[in-house]
């Protein structure tokens, strides 16, 4: 069964501590792993990575892919309390049934 | 654009009641999707589709119908609503070239009591 899982759950740190989020996967077919960032409505289009290897980057946000060992992880470097959000990872199967797999999501707080 | 847009924001149900979600997109995107989303359980795919005319299941059809009879419009309906039908409900949209990258609608709230 294909899966995506995201950790931590749930992450509490101080304003200007960089974090690192985690996403394993599972998943036939791979054809990408997309991240997105909800805050109290829909969630929003970060990033797709589809190569090993090559660091994607926004501003203080950055992710990479490894697809030897099936995972991705996202950087927030000086993170900011408008950066407490959840975190989706998810993985699009291809071949001939084009699925996003999600992951549950991490919870990152940042205090002042 | 409106992007995508959604209605109603909020519902309540009783039991066994049917309604229709509505959700309809104006980027001329061939794919779109219904998604829910439960607490710790992240975003889970109901139906989506290609384009029009065409529909498929996702991780959780059962007790909901789809149709697209036009690339704008993709309604979700619920043929007899249940508790375990609570959530929050998305649509989504993104160009068929990508699949990727989807465009949220704002979401609607049902609740079934």
């Amino acid at each position: 069964e294909d899966k995506v899982v995201q950790s931590p759950l749930s992450l509490v740190v101080h304003e200007g501590d960089t974090v690192t989020l985690n996403c394993s996967y599972e998943v036939t077919n791979f054809r990408s792993l997309l991240w997105y960032k909800q805050e109290k409505k829909a969630p929003t289009f970060l990033f797709m990575l589809t190569s090993s290897g090559i660091e994607k980057k926004s501003g203080r946000l950055s992710s990479i892919l490894d697809k030897k060992e099936l995972f991705s992880i996202l950087n927030i470097t000086a993170t900011q309390t408008g950066d407490s959000a959840v975190y989706l990872c998810a993985v699009m199967r291809g071949g001939s049934n084009y699925q996003l797999i999600w992951g549950a999501g991490t919870k990152l707080i940042i205090k002042p | 654009n409106a992007g995508v847009t959604q209605t109603p924001k909020f519902q309540v149900l009783k039991t066994g009641q049917s309604m229709t979600l509505q959700c309809a997109q104006d980027m001329n995107h061939e794919y779109m999707s219904w998604y829910r989303q439960d607490p710790g359980m992240g975003l889970r795919l109901i139906h989506y589709s290609v384009g029009a005319g065409i529909t498929d299941q996702g991780e959780v059809p059962n007790g909901y119908n789809v149709s697209r009879s036009t690339t704008e419009d993709f309604p979700l309906r619920l043929l007899s609503a249940a508790p375990s039908q609570t959530s929050v409900y998305f649509c989504a949209s993104s160009p068929w070239s990508g699949g990727e990258t989807q465009y949220f609608g704002p979401g609607t709230r049902l609740l079934v009591l």
